[in-house]
């Protein structure tokens, strides 16, 4: 099956401050979702990205599908950040579904 | 509108017996997944719900493990003589089905502990 790595494993900013968290995959995929997993455990969405770039407000996201990364950029951040982030990355075959395989996550602190 | 929603929130039950959790989809969505979350082995697959197609049962970790969807809506997640290593949270998602790749959109989870 695909293999997604992410990384750092590991993040603490100070408020303010500018990051980018990496996505990388083994295999080719038709989706590629962006997570936000907050205190509570709910994972939000924050972008479906298979191939180029999305922003939505300080968040913004590149996915550069023939060379398998993608990237999540956080500017200016802010308290409410913090949590981790997760990719998630499935290839629909016609003889299977499009299940999500998921990454380890970042753990994001952002510090007041 | 509304989204997924998962019940229990919270269930502690003793090992051996059985539970049962619940997922109501968003409305109109014709694909439901289940996925776990659990320390040790991060979030996982379990099984996947596509219209009226048989359903994907490879993530599903033993025979203990089943799950049903009735009338192309809710679905219930079933585990029988529960064990320890079955504490995690489960997780449901939904998505639709308009031709073509689309969002999954997940519920707020079951947290299962299993004394």
């Amino acid at each position: 099956g695909i293999q997604v790595e992410q990384s750092p494993p590991d993040l603490i900013l100070q408020e303010g401050a500018n990051s980018t968290l990496r996505c990388n995959f083994s295999d080719s995929v038709n989706n590629l979702q962006w997570f936000h997993q907050n205190p509570w455990g709910q994972l939000i969405n924050l972008f479906y990205i298979p191939s180029g770039t999305k922003q939505n407000g300080r968040l913004s996201a590149t996915t550069v599908a023939t060379e398998r990364y993608s990237l999540l950029y956080i500017s200016s951040s802010q308290t409410t950040d913090s949590g981790v982030y997760f990719c998630a990355v499935s290839y629909q075959k016609k003889s299977s579904g499009d299940k999500l395989t998921f990454g380890t996550g970042t753990r994001l602190a952002v510090r007041p | 509108g509304a989204g997924v929603s998962q019940s229990p929130s919270n269930k502690v039950t003793e090992k051996g017996k059985d539970v049962e959790l619940r997922c109501d989809p968003i409305s109109g969505h014709t694909a439901l997944y289940w996925y776990r979350q659990s320390l040790g082995q991060g979030l996982e697959f379990l099984i996947y719900f596509q219209g009226n197609s048989a359903p994907d049962k490879s993530g599903l970790p033993s025979d203990r493990f089943s799950a049903e969807r009735t009338g192309g809506s809710v679905s219930t997640l079933t585990i029988q003589r529960t064990q320890q290593e079955d504490s995690a949270v489960y997780l449901c998602a939904s998505r639709a089905d308009r031709g073509r790749w689309e969002t999954q959109y997940f519920g707020p989870g079951t947290r299962l502990l299993v004394l």
